[in-house]
């Protein structure tokens, strides 16, 4: 089946860094992504859905300048997070429509932790 | 808004025992509810899906059935397996079934025995 691919899966990072979270569909054309947000033992909350070519669409909370998406291609998505800070630490999933069928495939997550 | 309230875990059951997730939902409209599994170092995978009421969606021995009166969608598998033992999340979605924004449960990880 289609095949969504994260990178990296675990990254440490110092406060005040930025990081990048890659998203990649492997063998299929991705018009749209999500990204998700997971705290423990908490439900994936949406942070914005992001369309090749164009500006992604945030929902309601999530700063926008703080969680940077950039949908450049029809196989890549990136999620950085700027000026990471402790409670930036979650689980980040990305997932990506595949436009044949519409069905959703989703990464492995990458698991961010801000010293 | 809409919203997916799902049976808590932990949950271990003994190899070949019966299975029950619950899975409740609020929403406008007519959504398509999905149940999703996660194993373990691996991503989301469509386990099955409803799209209207009534429907029932099966895959690998897991049935759900969509049940409007009752806004449920409880997940059921007569004779769990080891290689079951993972998470699983219900989801409603959009009218159409496919990539429109999924609503998700909280995850009830399973854990099957020998």
């Amino acid at each position: 089946g289609a095949v969504v691919s994260q990178h990296p899966s675990r990254v440490i990072c110092k406060s005040g860094t930025s990081v990048k979270i890659e998203c990649r569909s492997l063998d299929f054309q991705a018009t749209t992504m999500f990204w998700y947000r997971q705290f423990p033992k908490q439900s994936l909350m949406l942070m914005a859905t992001s369309n090749e070519g164009s500006k992604a669409t945030y929902e309601q909370g999530v700063e926008k300048d703080k969680f940077l998406i950039n949908h450049a291609s029809l196989t890549l998505s990136t999620l950085t997070v700027t000026s990471a800070h402790p409670e930036d630490s979650s689980f980040y999933i990305c997932s990506a429509s595949s436009g044949n069928t519409g069905e959703l495939f989703f990464g492995e997550g990458s698991r961010l932790t801000v010293l | 808004g809409d919203s997916v309230t799902q049976m808590e875990g932990p949950v271990t059951l003994s190899e070949e025992a019966f299975l029950t997730i619950n899975c409740t939902y609020t929403a406008t409209g007519y959504p398509s509810l999905f149940w999703y599994v996660q194993y373990p170092g691996e991503g989301l995978q469509l386990l099955l899906k409803a799209t209207k009421a009534d429907d029932k969606g099966s895959n690998k021995g897991f049935e759900a059935t969509y049940r409007k009166e009752t806004t449920s969608f409880h997940l059921e598998k007569g004779s769990v397996q080891v290689s079951d033992s993972a998470v699983y999340f219900c989801a409603l979605g959009g009218a159409q079934g496919g990539s429109e924004k999924l609503v998700f449960g909280k995850g009830t990880k399973l854990t099957v025995n020998p």
